[in-house]
């Protein structure tokens, strides 16, 4: 079945500093992929998606690319501040035969902690 | 624009207490609905999710349910609670068709005595 890894947390971070959180994925089908924040207390918030091979996805200074020879959609941030410190989550729905019903399968989610 | 509603932002139950948290979305029609459970630190698992009016898709074996009596209400409920019922339970909605992302409610944290 399909399923999304994501790299153990915690992550801590001083503020300005360059931010990497690896996500890789398996499905059978060709997936679209997400990323989701979720701040303290509240629910999932999209940071931003892709949904084909090489498709770059933004929001908010964050970057992912969708690479499909890695199976991989690492999310980037070049600056990250104390206000990104939350979960993040990487998702696919996977569109196989085109009856997943918009479902989605999350990996573990990863903690970022920014010290200013 | 869409909106979605979950209430009650916080409850607590003692065991064996009956259970109902509504979800309604607003500014869409004939949306898919979904209901998750988030254990404390841990990830998100899917519970139920809903393509149409009464239709409910079960994901694991557990002492819920769902029910969806309008096109964009969504209920989770329980007869009985259990202390592992405890958790952050997220209401989301998605549009029909394909690369659509989920959006998700504020939540319910629901503790259990």
């Amino acid at each position: 079945g399909d399923s999304v890894t994501q790299m153990e947390g915690p992550v801590t971070l001083s503020e300005e500093a360059f931010l990497t959180i690896n996500c890789t994925y398996t499905a059978t089908g060709y997936p679209s992929l997400f990323w989701y924040v979720q701040y303290p207390g509240e629910g999932l918030q999209l940071l931003l998606k892709a949904t084909k091979a090489d498709d770059k996805g933004s929001n908010k200074g964050f970057e992912a690319t969708y690479r499909k020879e890695t199976t991989s959609f690492h999310l980037e941030k070049g600056s990250v501040q104390v206000s990104d410190s939350a979960v993040y989550f990487c998702a696919l729905s996977d569109r196989a035969g085109g009856t997943s019903y918009g479902k989605l399968t999350f990996g573990q989610g990863t903690i970022l902690t920014v010290h200013p | 624009s869409q909106t979605i509603h979950q209430w009650p932002a916080t409850l607590v139950q003692p065991v064996g207490s009956p259970l109902s948290l509504e979800c309604t979305v607003e500014g869409t029609s004939n949306p898919n609905l979904y209901w998750y459970r988030q254990a404390a630190g841990r990830g998100l698992q899917l519970l139920f999710y809903s393509v149409g009016i009464g239709q409910i898709s079960s994901e694991v074996p557990q002492n819920l349910s769902a029910s969806r009596p309008q096109d964009r209400q969504f209920i989770l409920s329980s007869k009985k609670l259990l202390l592992s019922d405890s958790g952050f339970y997220l209401c989301a909605w998605t549009g029909k068709g394909s690369n659509q992302p989920q959006h998700f409610g504020d939540g319910t944290r629901l503790s259990i005595l």
